[in-house]
């Protein structure tokens, strides 16, 4: 199994909501992360997550709260969202997050949609 | 931190001619520099990656050429097909992953 899935695809919520992105994976990899993509724009990153523990946050504001439940798991919790947080959101993984890290897999991505 | 720069931002090649697209990257410490394609609608994927310890990696049609002293790396795709259309990122890693702008390859019929 070589896929990491993302649910959901799409999702369109208001500014006063609270709503939650999911990603797992099997393949045993033991960092996972969080990339924002908007229109045009390479992945930026957002959330690294190595052996289930936060490793990296990217100045990110606190309306987005990543959980990496367990090593197969990973959230991104979205509250008080603004409309210039409407981006596709790609979740990956990495057998490792060592020196140089290694082929990053990512899921398909959730296209949100803030209004 | 790490920058990386991508140039060209759109390339347009006639179908069976080569590609090539140049970045540098600003951080002497990255040790690994992958490179992605993304077609429309769909997730990145690595097509090529290369380590600090090589300068030049081929895969069939693909290769990858790294210069460390100048700091600056290459993709060329030979003999491009219709399905070579697609947006390419290369990316510099010491400790995260970080990518380029991107380029928009365009094959031509």
């Amino acid at each position: 199994d070589t896929e990491v899935t993302q649910t959901p695809k799409h999702l369109v919520m208001g500014m006063t909501n609270k709503k939650s992105l999911k990603c797992e994976q099997h393949m045993g990899h033991r960092a996972m992360y969080w990339y924002k993509q908007k229109a045009k724009k390479p992945p930026e990153l957002m959330f690294v997550y190595s052996y289930e523990k936060l490793s990296i946050n990217e100045s990110v504001p606190s309306r987005f709260s990543p959980e990496c439940p367990n090593s197969s798991l990973l959230n991104l919790h979205l509250h008080a969202l603004q409309p210039e947080d409407s981006a596709l959101y790609l979740c990956a993984s990495s057998q490792d997050r060592g020196l140089g890290t290694g082929e990053l897999f990512f899921g398909e991505g959730s296209r949100l949609t803030v209004l | 931190g790490e920058n990386v720069e991508q140039h060209p931002s759109t390339l347009s090649v006639q179908e069976g001619d080569s590609a090539v697209i140049k970045c540098t990257y600003s951080d002497s410490a990255s040790n690994y520099f992958p490179w992605y394609k993304q077609e429309l609608g769909k997730r990145p994927q690595l097509i090529i990656d290369i380590r600090s310890n090589v300068g030049e990696k081929k895969d069939q049609r693909i290769a990858v050429t790294l210069n460390k002293t100048a700091k600056h790396f290459s993709l060329h795709i030979t003999e491009t097909q219709p399905e070579d259309s697609a947006v390419y990122f290369c990316a510099a890693s010491n400790d995260k992953i970080i990518f380029g702008k991107g380029t928009r390859l365009h094959i031509l019929p």
